[in-house]
């Protein structure tokens, strides 16, 4: 069984940049979750993704994007990057069910300079 | 909404000690209550969660937590560490919802420092 992975591992943008991010979920999982976790914080919560609707959103501005795909796999898009965007940014997949428990992948790990 | 309050952001112990990391909760609804920790450089990986019934949940790797609903708390608790316990431990709650897995409310975390 694999688990949740991620996308590029690292990476360095520049303010005002687009960024794109994947995530590839645990076989057989049909919801993806994004959760931003700046350095020495608790992860937040981005949004929510099911059967490639957005079920649910925290906090973020509108230039926080995803797409989930046929497959289950999802992208986070952010589109101006702004400095404070600099974060690990975490995904996590889960079986759809309020019970479910939710498998995070390792990270992306982005810069923004 | 809810929110998680970690009361302590470094916990230094020796080892084979016992440790306790305190967790608070604050919401208007019924919530499910989690804990994770976060080894360096790595993703979130659970160690244990309330959902219903007994108030003491154990979990992996020896460590144990109690919910107490009349103090808002699910503290976590370990009887004896070891070396490779040192992580970031993040409690965290999900409200009651019908359909899919309920988004996560994380706590600010609190590094557990196990020394020789």
């Amino acid at each position: 069984e694999t688990g949740v992975t991620q996308s590029p591992t690292h990476l360095i943008k520049t303010r005002g940049q687009q960024v794109t991010l994947r995530c590839s979920s645990q076989s057989g999982h049909n919801t993806v979750s994004w959760y931003q976790q700046a350095l020495g914080q608790g992860p937040q919560f981005i949004f929510q993704y099911y059967r490639e609707e957005e079920n649910g959103r925290g906090n973020f501005p509108p230039r926080f994007s995803g797409l989930q795909f046929p497959n289950y796999s999802s992208e986070l898009n952010v589109n101006a990057l702004e400095l404070d965007d600099s974060a690990l940014y975490l995904c996590a997949s889960s079986l759809a069910g309020y019970l479910s428990e939710q498998y995070f992948g390792p990270g992306t790990r982005l810069t923004v300079t | 909404a809810q929110s998680v309050t970690q009361l302590d952001s470094q916990v230094p112990v020796f080892e084979e000690a016992p440790v306790e990391l305190r967790c608070n909760y604050s919401s208007s609804v019924s919530v499910y209550l989690f804990w994770y920790v976060q080894y360096p450089n790595q993703g979130l990986q659970l160690l244990l969660k309330y959902l219903s019934g007994s108030t003491l949940v154990k979990g992996i790797n020896g460590f144990e937590a109690e919910f107490n609903k009349s103090q808002t708390s699910f503290h976590l608790r370990k009887p004896s560490v070891h070396i490779s316990d040192t992580a970031e431990y993040f409690c965290a709650v999900s409200a009651h919802r019908y359909n899919q897995g309920g988004k996560l409310i994380f706590g600010q975390g609190t590094e557990l420092s196990v020394k020789p």
